[in-house]
């Protein structure tokens, strides 16, 4: 247990559809990460925030948002749904940012299936 | 973009053997790091490099840093079942963003 949970675990939707993933980051992180998996493209870096403001975006399209709020907690909103967004989304957290060699801890995953 | 390519991308051998995974990418990276993530879980941190030329040990894992810090390898001594997993190299550039190798995919037999 990585102490990083995301919700919910499963997700089955239509295409055209608005979803929203959760992250918790473990006690004491600052830095939230946003990552996809899929078969094709592997895991992708989408997004990075840091005690509640952006500090990196990587390949993450203008359908999808986060933020993270002043909790910690992030979300992750998924809009316009098509079925290639179908894919795994993970959430790791690591106390600092902008350190070469912080650990990031990843959550268990959100597994979204659009049809 | 994909940064990082790993070879073999699956790699099926029997207990007890030895194997080496390899990633590797024109890019330079301040530091490499290795994961393996399990079936219905999110990658697990093994080991990061950040020398040039490092080699680090964890039990029958042994992990080197290329010389010009643009390639890594793994190598696994007397493979067990436990061992099986998708092994993910990751490289971070100025950026402190990861890049995720195309992964390598070990299933060890008893």
């Amino acid at each position: 247990d990585s102490g990083v949970t995301q919700t919910p675990k499963h997700l089955i939707t239509a295409t055209g559809q608005r979803v929203t993933l959760r992250c918790s980051p473990r006690s004491g992180d600052l830095s939230v990460y946003w990552y996809q998996q899929s078969l094709d493209q592997g895991l992708q870096f989408l997004i990075h925030y840091y005690n509640g403001e952006e500090r990196a975006k990587g390949n993450i399209l203008e359908r999808f948002s986060a933020q993270q709020f002043p909790d910690l907690h992030s979300e992750l909103n998924l809009s316009s749904l098509e079925l290639g967004d179908s894919a795994l989304y993970f959430c790791a957290s690591s106390v600092v940012s902008g350190i070469s060699t912080d650990t990031q801890y990843f959550g268990p995953g959100t597994r979204l299936t659009v049809l | 973009t994909q940064l990082l390519e790993q070879s073999p991308q699956f790699l099926s051998i029997q207990e007890g053997e030895n194997l080496t995974v390899y990633c590797n990418s024109s890019s330079v990276f301040s530091s490499l790091q290795w994961y393996r993530q399990e079936p219905g879980e999110g990658p697990v941190l093994l080991v990061t490099v950040v020398t040039g030329g490092e080699v680090k040990k964890l039990k029958r894992l042994t992990f080197q840093f290329g010389d010009a810090r643009k390639d890594s390898s793994l190598h696994i001594t007397a493979a067990q079942p436990g061992d099986t997993g998708l092994y993910l190299c990751a490289g971070r550039t100025g950026a402190n963003n990861l890049f995720f190798g195309t992964g390598t995919r070990l299933t060890v037999i008893p």
